[in-house]
């Protein structure tokens, strides 16, 4: 199993421009969570899904835009870049469980520069 | 303030010493506790999780969690050079897809 997976590892672009991360997944996980990490301000929930076809808003959801058309990728998608994105973007899974916790699996991140 | 406070640091200390890290939160409905380790440049990955308060101990780690106090902490005993590395803590509601609030992350550096 390679795990979570996250494409690109790095990337710069300029203000204005529009790109997609890609995050992919091959343990059949139902839960994806997309997060941001800055300096100083720890790990922050942009969007999530609780299964295909299914996303919801999490903490800084603004600028950013995600599908999960197949169960295993979700894609978060910048429009419009600004500066203010510029972070560490992870992606994590999780799989649906009876009651029982389980953790988010992480993959390893995507950098980000906008100029 | 902010849901959940951990003193972002750096803490150095030297090998062998052993470690307390430490979290506040101020929400009540959490349930469940975590530290994370995350290495330079990598994902974070699961340590220890402990659900409602007490203590587990898993080889020289070892998690409390304080409900009535709103305060959790981690423990390294016999810390080690490869044991540095930023530190997250984070809670949740339930299990499931209940979401995470993390705390900033402690910086921790142990010399040989």
């Amino acid at each position: 199993n390679a795990g979570v997976t996250q494409t690109p590892k790095f990337r710069v672009l300029k203000t204005g421009q529009s790109m997609t991360l890609l995050c992919a997944q091959d343990m059949n996980h139902e839960y994806m969570y997309w997060y941001r990490q800055d300096p100083g301000m720890g790990l922050r929930l942009i969007h999530y899904s609780v299964g295909e076809g299914t996303t919801a808003k999490g903490e800084v959801p603004d600028g950013y835009n995600v599908s999960r058309l197949k169960k295993q990728n979700f894609l978060l998608g910048l429009e419009s870049a600004a500066p203010s994105q510029t972070s560490v973007y992870f992606c994590a899974s999780t799989p649906r469980t009876s009651g029982r916790w389980e953790t988010q699996y992480f993959g390893p991140g995507t950098r980000l520069l906008v100029l | 303030q902010k849901e959940v406070e951990q003193d972002p640091g750096p803490l150095s200390v030297p090998e062998g010493a052993i470690v307390s890290l430490n979290c506040t939160y101020s929400n009540s409905a959490f349930q469940y506790f975590m530290w994370y380790r995350q290495y330079s440049r990598k994902g974070p990955e699961l340590l220890m999780y402990t659900y409602s308060s007490g203590n587990k101990e898993d080889g020289r780690f070892t998690a409390q969690v304080d409900k009535s106090s709103k305060y959790i902490s981690l423990f390294i005993r016999d810390s080690q050079p490869s044991d540095s590395a930023t530190y997250l803590c984070a809670m949740s509601r339930g299990s499931g897809y209940s979401t995470l609030t993390f705390g900033k992350g402690t910086m921790l550096l142990v010399s040989p």
